[in-house]
């Protein structure tokens, strides 16, 4: 069964930094490219960034370009979203998702998310 | 960017109904569309890609239609467990964009 669990959300002020996390089973990790999509409190859902199933592939929603780094480590199943320069509108609940298994840009499997507040 | 409208935001329906959701894009995105269910504090759910294809273990009364620019969700009979919050997803170009939502309630 394919697992993606988040974490590394929290509190965070303004214009500072943090780092989630996505820790993937029951699949090949190194087979599928990954996604970050985000959604604030009450709103639709945003995508915000792709990486490659090697990781030599990235991609940025405008949004967050520059701003958010996007990396995998394969030996260890698991996706990272640094996020630096945090902007109270990145207030969202933010979901690890697969790329589909026909290697098209839609999204197969969703982790539980988890929830990043930034706020004074 | 791709603009996403769906349509209605809210439908009220009465279990055993059937119910028609929308999801218009910008411009053309051939077949490259697909549907998310989300329930309350879940994460979205894949039911359609492809504007047509059923996901794995989506029941059939599920069903996806359209081209190009005009999509449709059908579902056939609503059941208790399918109120929820529906979205449409393009991938034909980038950025990824969803619709904004549409709510089936009861």
């Amino acid at each position: 069964e394919v697992q993606l669990v988040e974490s590394g959300g929290g509190l965070v002020q303004p214009g500072g930094s943090l780092r989630l996390s996505c820790a993937a089973s029951g699949l090949t990790f190194s087979s599928y490219a990954m996604y970050w999509v985000r959604q604030a409190p009450g709103m639709g859902l945003e995508w915000v960034s792709l990486i490659s199933d090697s990781g030599g592939y990235t991609n940025y929603a405008d949004s967050v370009k520059g701003r958010f780094t996007i990396s995998r480590d394969n030996s260890k199943n698991t996706l990272y979203l640094q996020m630096n320069s945090l902007r109270v509108e990145d207030t969202a609940v933010y979901y690890c998702a697969r790329r589909s298994i026909s290697n098209s840009n839609y999204f197969d499997y969703w982790g539980q998310g988890v929830l990043v507040a930034v706020s004074s | 960017e791709i603009v996403m409208t769906q349509a209605p935001a809210t439908l009220s329906v009465s279990p055993g109904e059937r119910a028609t959701l929308s999801c218009r894009t910008s411009q053309s995105v051939s077949s490259n569309l697909a549907w998310y269910q989300q329930k309350p504090g879940q994460a979205p759910r894949l039911l359609i890609y492809g504007a047509s294809t059923r996901a794995t273990g989506v029941p059939a009364r599920f069903g996806g239609s359209g081209s190009g620019t005009e999509f449709t969700l059908t579902i056939s009979s609503l059941q208790s467990e399918d109120f929820a919050v529906y979205y449409c997803q393009q991938y034909n170009n980038w950025p990824l964009t969803f619709g904004g939502g549409a709510k089936v309630e009861i």
